[in-house]
């Protein structure tokens, strides 16, 4: 199987509070690459991040930060002191090589209450 | 640079009908993808284009069909709607069909097939 599993449908924390969202790959690959994308409600997918397989270190920028684990399979983001402006759907996804196309999960619904 | 757009923006068919829907790339990008996202669901993966070719197809009927054009621009069009055909379509483009380039998504375009 080559699924992308985000068991969080919905989350909902007040502003300020730091928030994790889950993601879970399945693959048979040594290579693969792995994303999270931010969809807004204006509709469009922002790319926030790509990872490769073979690069463990977990990455921050700004107020998010990635925490990538092959042992347990996960890629792992969180929003440090949110602001209501994350609020969106976030899709982790992963490269499915033979026809250059993204799986995405089916996505988290973050809401930040003032 | 101009970012991928999209047209129209929202479009009511009834069951049976054909509509194209139309895809502006990102300036430079010479390869486009097609995603089909249901409601409260992740984008799916339904074709994609390099150089005006398919490069690659999901699970989606032939029913759905696309053309790239010279100037890179691209067209999704779907034959005999079905109410399932409901959903917002999503256009990437990318600037290769590389495994390592980042895809940049279009609003998309809201389909209702009643």
């Amino acid at each position: 199987a080559q699924k992308v599993t985000q068991a969080q449908t919905e989350i909902s924390v007040v502003e300020k509070e730091d928030v994790t969202l889950d993601c879970v790959y399945e693959t048979r690959d040594t290579t693969y690459y792995l994303f999270w994308y931010k969809q807004p409600p204006s509709g469009e997918l922002v790319f926030l991040i790509r990872r490769n397989s073979f690069d463990e270190q977990n990455e921050i920028s700004g107020r998010y930060s990635w925490n990538f684990q092959k042992s347990t399979s996960s890629f792992n983001f969180t929003i440090t002191a949110s602001q209501v402006v994350d609020s969106a759907v976030y899709f982790c996804g992963r490269w499915y090589s033979s026809a250059s196309k993204i799986i995405f999960g089916s996505g988290t619904r973050l809401s930040i209450r003032p | 640079e101009t970012g991928v757009t999209q047209s129209p923006t929202h479009l009511i068919k009834t069951r049976g009908q054909q509509v194209t829907l139309r895809c502006s790339s990102q300036s430079g990008h010479n390869t486009v993808s097609w995603y089909q996202q249901a409601l409260g669901q992740g984008p799916q993966f339904i074709f994609q284009y390099y150089r005006e070719e398919e490069n690659g197809r999901g699970n989606f009927p032939p029913r759905f069909s696309g053309l790239q054009f010279p100037n890179y621009s691209s067209e999704l069009n779907v034959n005999a709607l079905e109410l399932d055909d409901s959903a917002l379509y999503l256009c990437a483009s990318s600037l290769y069909r590389e495994i390592t380039d980042t895809q940049y998504f279009g609003p998309g375009t809201r389909l209702t097939v009643l």
